[in-house]
């Protein structure tokens, strides 16, 4: 089954704390994404990869990293999480950029 | 500057009413535009794409390029249409593409 998987699905953590949230994608697309939802603010973009080692700051990049050392993975790493990093997370691909997104289920981050 | 417009933010209509989700785009190139739907704890998918003219559980929508909008539109509203339903605008940055979004608007659908 094609399929966006991300992990954890919840995570509540502190301040400062470093934590990784993994996205991997069995489609073989070339164009993956991160998203944040907060209410009132839609879906705005963290960082997007158009192929592997190919990565790009989309709208509110700052506090975040990510890497794409192979196709199917985009990890969001959090280096020193704030609380206003707490939001829902999707990740997302495409065969390429622009193109419908397959989404994953989300990840709902509390930062404490 | 390309920019997503949804007016409303949230929207209510009766079970069987017509209901229109308005979308606005500005961009000056030829545009692909999307609707995605989130049901409640569901992921975003998408609804439909203006390319494929298409009617998906209901739905249409037309692109008019001389009002720039996309709006999304269902004769009668089902309750199982309640969700949060999004625009986007697929445009061309240089040699690459972009996928900006509108903020959104949560439709109600009471019984």
């Amino acid at each position: 089954e094609a399929q966006v998987t991300q992990n954890p699905r919840y995570l509540i953590t502190v301040t400062g704390k470093k934590l990784t949230v993994t996205c991997s994608q069995n489609m073989n697309h070339e164009y993956m994404s991160w998203y944040r939802q907060d209410p009132g603010l839609g879906l705005r973009q963290i960082y997007y990869s158009m192929n592997v080692e190919v990565t790009d700051k989309g709208d509110v990049p700052e506090g975040y990293k990510v890497s794409r050392k192979e196709k199917r993975n985009f990890p969001l790493i959090l280096e020193s999480p704030s609380p206003n990093q707490t939001s829902l997370y999707f990740c997302a691909s495409s065969l390429l950029p622009g193109q419908p997104q397959h989404f994953g289920d989300g990840t709902r981050l509390s930062i404490l | 500057a390309q920019r997503v417009t949804q007016p409303e933010k949230l929207l209510s209509v009766f079970k069987g009413a017509p209901v229109e989700l308005k979308c606005n785009y500005s961009y000056s190139g030829s545009p692909e535009l999307f609707w995605y739907v989130q049901y409640s704890r569901q992921r975003l998918q998408l609804l439909l794409r203006h390319i494929s003219r298409e009617s998906i559980k209901g739905f249409t929508a037309d692109l008019n390029k001389g009002e720039t909008s996309f709006h999304l539109k269902k004769p009668f509203a089902q309750e199982e249409d309640s969700a949060m339903y999004y625009c986007a605008l697929r445009w061309r940055a240089g040699n690459n593409r972009k996928l900006i979004w509108g903020l959104g608007t949560s439709l109600a659908v009471n019984p």
